[in-house]
């Protein structure tokens, strides 16, 4: 049982450029989410999911694009990477919206 | 949608002292607040939650009290270890009810423990 699997850990983009955030949860769970965490802001929700197929705009949606194809799978995307999207992302799932799990981790950084 | 401040953004105790970390909130319908430690380098982790029909809840050295009054709920973290060194972050849901739609986060407490 992983849990919450982020890939990758770590990635360094170049601006404009494009990449996917893949994560995958084994718990069965309805809810999704993505997060990102800047110095001193907490963590933030970009975009988030209730169930296969759906998926709903968070407190800082801009710049990023998400799929939910499988109830297992949460896809987070940059269309056209910038410096203020380096920071680091974290997904979680939850059961019934409390009680949410962390994945690792993704560490980004956008030169 | 909610708003989260928390208190202290650092806090310095003796190993051995008590620790006390503060949230408000603003919407009074919120029912659910969850507190998560993160260690440097790694994901938040679920510690202590409480629902808002409970006014205080215990797992060993940590302690959770919610006034619903106030909108506000603290971490007590009692005889404080080395190893609760790490940055508590508390959160309550972004819209009335449970937190399907996600969670809003405090902007985190750095406790350290000086030896």
């Amino acid at each position: 049982n992983a849990g919450v699997t982020q890939t990758p850990k770590f990635r360094v983009l170049k601006t404009g450029q494009s990449m996917t955030l893949l994560c995958a949860q084994d718990m069965n769970h309805e809810y999704m989410y993505w997060y990102r965490q800047d110095p001193g802001m907490g963590l933030r929700l970009i975009h988030y999911s209730v169930g296969e197929g759906t998926t709903a705009k968070g407190e800082v949606p801009d710049g990023y694009n998400v799929s939910r194809l499988k109830k297992q799978n949460f896809l987070l995307g940059l269309e056209s990477a910038a410096p203020s999207q380096t920071s680091v992302y974290f997904c979680a799932s939850s059961y019934s919206g409390i009680q949410a799990f962390f994945g690792q981790g993704t560490r980004l950084t956008v030169v | 949608g909610e708003n989260v401040e928390q208190h202290p953004s650092t806090l310095s105790v003796q190993e051995g002292d008590s620790a006390v970390i503060k949230c408000t909130y603003s919407d009074s319908a919120s029912n659910y607040f969850p507190w998560y430690k993160q260690e440097l380098g790694k994901r938040p982790q679920l510690i202590i939650d409480i629902r808002s029909n409970v006014g205080e809840k215990k797992d060993q050295r940590i302690a959770v009290t919610l006034n619903k009054t106030a909108k506000h709920f603290s971490l007590h973290i009692t005889e404080t270890q080395p190893e609760d060194s790490a940055v508590y972050f508390c959160a309550a849901p972004r819209y009335s009810g449970g937190g399907a739609d996600g969670l809003t986060f405090g902007k985190g407490t750095h406790l350290i423990i000086q030896p």
